[in-house]
């Protein structure tokens, strides 16, 4: 099984609050990933980064923001959460061969 | 436009039983392509990876194959076990960015009955 976690697991939480899904990973990876998915769909990546200091957004657009400043840990923020926020987010780093490894998840719904 | 599309959406199978799973895709240019099982509530764990020179790939019960040509790939699934009630995504890489940007498929819902 893969290093990457992510906390929490589960979050419910009212709306306008301030959030923040913690992701960390032990195996060195310079590349780390946020994908967003809802039931029955698609991943859908929202940020990525290519190394610290490194961060890029993704296909979706997303209003949420994450930050780099360490290799080992890639936390997503949502400043003001909204019912329309609610999902699955996973995060990813991936080795030089480009393989991916996904953490289990954070399911968060706003209320 | 790159995509990438799996059939069936769902599949019901008994214990014991085989299966095979289908992904088509459009991805050009063409890197790889993996197979991913995600349990409910859990990240995809990837089951195997093959490369455009590669035929087929097998990983305990789960057998693989890509036909390049076509750009469709399958997902065999031998002797069914309870465990393997999952969903089974299909993602493929292209090279043409640093990035190596995957394209995920909806999943196939694979359920086993006892």
């Amino acid at each position: 099984e893969a290093d990457i976690y992510q906390t929490p697991r589960y979050l419910v939480i009212g709306t306008g609050k301030k959030i923040t899904l913690e992701c960390s990973q032990t195996m060195g990876h310079d590349k780390m990933y946020w994908y967003q998915q809802d039931p029955g769909m698609e991943l859908h990546l929202i940020h990525y980064s290519y190394g610290v200091n490194s961060t890029e957004k993704g296909d979706l657009s997303s209003e949420s923001t994450v930050s780099r400043i360490r290799t080992e840990h890639f936390p997503l923020t949502l400043e003001s959460a909204r019912p329309s926020h609610t999902s699955q987010y996973l995060c990813a780093s991936s080795n030089s061969l480009g393989e991916q490894f996904f953490g289990p998840g954070t399911r968060l719904t706003v209320l | 436009k790159n995509q990438v599309e799996q059939s069936p959406q769902s599949l019901i199978i008994l214990e014991g039983k085989n299966c095979t799973l289908q992904c088509n895709y459009t991805v050009s240019p063409f890197s790889n392509l993996r197979w991913y099982k995600q349990d409910t509530g859990r990240g995809p764990v990837s089951l195997t990876i093959m490369t455009f020179s590669e035929n087929t790939k097998s990983n305990g019960r789960y057998t693989a194959t890509l036909d390049a040509d076509t750009k469709q790939s399958s997902l065999h699934i031998t002797a069914s076990q309870l465990s393997d009630s999952a969903s089974y995504i299909c993602v493929v890489s292209d090279r043409g960015s640093t990035l190596g940007r995957l394209y995920f498929g909806r999943g196939t819902q694979l359920t086993v009955w006892p």
